[in-house]
């Protein structure tokens, strides 16, 4: 098992649709990220869970809807998207929580996201 | 808010050749990461710079944290076909991560 892993890789959706993200993570760390990479910009935090609690959410719209059932699973609910939140959806995680936090993330393939 | 400059934004090179980019901030960061993006991928993290000044390498890799601790440097000698990627800096700044644009390395043919 890789140790991060992340299904979908590729999801085309429509507006009206409703759709979830799953990340999974096998390396006993205690905080999950979702970030969303566009092309030719930096990597747009949206939420982070710290021993299943959401400790952040950088001003995300609603359709988009975090959930964090324990420590290894991550998903991201979504729901009445626009085209312009097509783009790759990474989920991370880090051996630290917020304490003693290094930066130092480990991702997943990430999930192509096309909105029609 | 916090940004990261990196340039190039792109790069051609050929095989063999040497590289380097770099990445500014306008204020200080007191750790500076370089993660590789892999066609298909996540980032993955390459090297980590915690002290003002080190230089650090792994393998080919040569990544330095600048004196000012606003900048850092990423070297890769002797390109070989793997290289091919997107290059990211980061710096950690209120238990976040701050990114760069990254620097696509493309090896022509």
């Amino acid at each position: 098992e890789t140790g991060v892993t992340q299904t979908p890789r590729h999801l085309v959706m429509g507006m009206t649709n409703k759709k979830s993200l799953k990340c999974e993570q096998h390396l006993g760390h205690n905080a999950m990220y979702w970030y969303k990479q566009s092309a030719k910009k930096p990597l747009e935090l949206m939420f982070v869970y710290n021993f299943k609690e959401q400790t952040e959410n950088n001003s995300v719209p609603s359709r988009f809807s975090p959930e964090c059932p324990n420590s290894s699973h991550l998903f991201l609910h979504l729901h009445t998207l626009q085209p312009e939140d097509s783009a790759l959806y990474l989920c991370a995680s880090s051996p630290a929580g917020l304490a003693g936090y290094t930066g130092e993330l480990f991702f997943g393939e990430g999930s192509r996201l096309t909105v029609l | 808010g916090q940004q990261l400059n990196q340039s190039p934004q792109s790069m051609f090179i050929q095989e063999g050749e040497d590289v380097s980019m770099n990445c500014t901030s306008s204020s200080i960061f007191n750790t500076w990461l370089w993660y590789k993006q892999d066609p298909g991928e996540g980032p993955v993290l390459l090297i980590a710079l915690y002290k003002a000044g080190e230089l650090t390498s792994n393998g080919r890799l040569t990544a330095q944290f600048g004196i000012t601790r606003k900048d850092s440097f990423l070297n890769i000698s002797a390109s070989i076909p793997s290289d091919v990627g997107i290059y990211f800096c980061a710096g950690p700044s209120n238990y976040q991560l701050i990114w760069g644009a990254g620097t696509k390395l493309i090896i022509k043919p």
